[in-house]
């Protein structure tokens, strides 16, 4: 059961313009959502994160959206940069006997053309 | 500072064999952990840490072992080998996992250990 869906696989903008990551989710319960970075042969690194009581959050040419009605989280990069291109994992946060765990989505690579 | 620093980079096994992938962390972190991934499948845990002496299960944990003798290390076993458990492993760390902690429970990961197993 993935309770964490990122349904494109990749996707390839223009350098300069706007990338949106999509995830959907099915726990009402996540009361943390984060995304992560990932490039080739390297550890994913921390980007962004929201909390479930807020519907927005931004940090530089990074903003993260939840639409808790919907159960969806995006990520929208502006402008994109070459240096964006890499596989992005959606993440939210469930807690299990006391211990907060991570739940991730598939991923959708990211390749941004010059 | 490492970081979270991994060994081995890569390993190929045969099927049966076991081994052993090691994870250490120099930021004294309470919570440690063990993803696999896989193609299409994501970061899946295998196993987690909230303190030294206390492991417990995550989603993908038969075939795998861990301990937590220490707070700097969680050694990931693998018992006997399987074609299936070829993957990409990354151990992760962070400051909280216990639910004494608010906030977002931000990983730092390793660079991976890719394994194959023929």
């Amino acid at each position: 059961d993935q309770q964490v869906k990122q349904n494109s696989p990749s996707l390839s903008v223009q350098e300069g313009r706007i990338s949106i990551l999509n995830c959907d989710y099915t726990n009402s319960m996540f009361d943390y959502f984060l995304w992560y970075k990932k490039y080739p042969a390297e550890g994913p690194t921390f980007l962004i994160s929201i909390s479930s009581i807020k519907d927005k959050n931004e940090d530089g040419r990074f903003t993260v959206f939840l639409n808790k009605s919907a159960k969806h989280l995006s990520l929208h990069i502006v402008p994109s940069q070459p240096g964006d291109s890499a596989v992005y994992f959606c993440a939210a946060i469930t807690r299990h006997q006391g211990a907060q765990k991570l739940v991730f989505g598939q991923g959708t690579r990211l390749t941004i053309n010059p | 500072n490492a970081g979270v620093t991994q060994t081995p980079k890569f390993q190929v096994l045969k099927t049966g064999q076991s081994m052993t992938l090691q994870c250490a962390q120099d930021m004294n972190h309470e919570y440690m952990s063990w993803y696999r991934q896989d193609p299409g499948m994501g970061l899946r845990l295998i196993h987690y840490s909230v303190g030294a002496g206390i492991t417990d299960q995550g989603e993908v944990p038969n075939g795998y072992n861990v301990s937590r003798s220490t707070t700097e290390d969680f050694p990931l076993r693998l018992l006997s080998a399987a074609p299936s458990q070829t993957s990409v492993y990354f151990c992760a760390s962070s400051w909280g996992g216990g639910n004494r902690i608010s906030g977002a429970n931000v990983l730092t990961f390793g660079a991976g250990s890719r394994l194959t197993v023929l």
